[in-house]
């Protein structure tokens, strides 16, 4: 496509539910992040992919986040038995692999998470 | 560990005034240097970066910024603020020695440009 496309834009949630956001890159980028915006804060670091590599899951803040990336392509993020403290923008973004990461992310529109 | 600091949470400019938004990082390594700008209700767009050579660098909308290797900074700067230039910024730093893609963004600085 386009651009990174994000679904769904909104998801409302009771507390406890598990919930699935899902991300498609730009074609042919195989550098992909994810990073949780809350209301007034920056961008939080959750997790990237870059190609077959081990992901970096340094970012994500507890066990009941995980993330996957199918294919090298679409990516999903799990959040297991969600909190009210999850509600936030869930963005994603991916680039190209440049010259030892040398290149801009591209973003999505974000899926906004509340959790009720 | 990578870190970046933006130390203003807002800054204020009258249209036509020059701006500065500031943002200063800490890697162990030699950075890679980003702006980003995200205008109401859009999402996040890449404005600039800074990779190596040349340590004044131009981006899109006549922004620039320049990297100071002693003080650890890229202030983002434009001549003339616009009206339109009303958004939230981010500075992000990415470590080169690391070698990988994660790339930490600051808290994000918002400019209000009033006409």
């Amino acid at each position: 496509g386009a651009g990174v496309s994000q679904s769904p834009s909104n998801k409302v949630t009771e507390k406890g539910k598990d919930v699935e956001l899902r991300c498609d890159p730009i074609s042919g980028h195989t550098a992909l992040y994810w990073y949780r915006q809350s209301l007034g804060q920056g961008l939080e670091f959750l997790i990237y992919f870059q190609g077959n590599s081990a992901p970096d899951k340094s970012g994500l803040p507890s066990d009941r986040f995980s993330a996957e990336r199918t294919g090298g392509s679409v990516s999903t993020l799990t959040i297991q038995r969600t909190q009210q403290e999850d509600s936030a923008v869930y963005l994603c973004a991916s680039s190209l692999v440049g010259q030892g990461g040398n290149t801009e992310a591209f973003f999505g529109q974000g899926t906004r998470l509340t959790v009720v | 560990a990578q870190s970046v600091a933006q130390p203003e949470d807002q800054v204020n400019v009258a249209e036509g005034n020059p701006l500065t938004v500031k943002c200063t990082y800490s890697v162990s390594g030699n950075p890679y240097l980003f702006w980003y700008v995200q205008y109401p209700n859009r999402g996040l767009q890449f404005l600039l970066k800074y990779i190596t050579g040349d340590n004044l660098v131009k981006g899109s909308y006549g922004f620039e910024a320049e990297f100071n290797k002693s003080q650890t900074s890229f202030h983002l700067k434009k001549p003339s603020a616009l009206v339109s230039d009303s958004a939230l910024y981010f500075c992000a730093v990415r470590d080169k020695r690391a070698g990988g893609f994660k790339t930490i963004f600051g808290a994000g600085t918002r400019l209000f440009v009033k006409a």
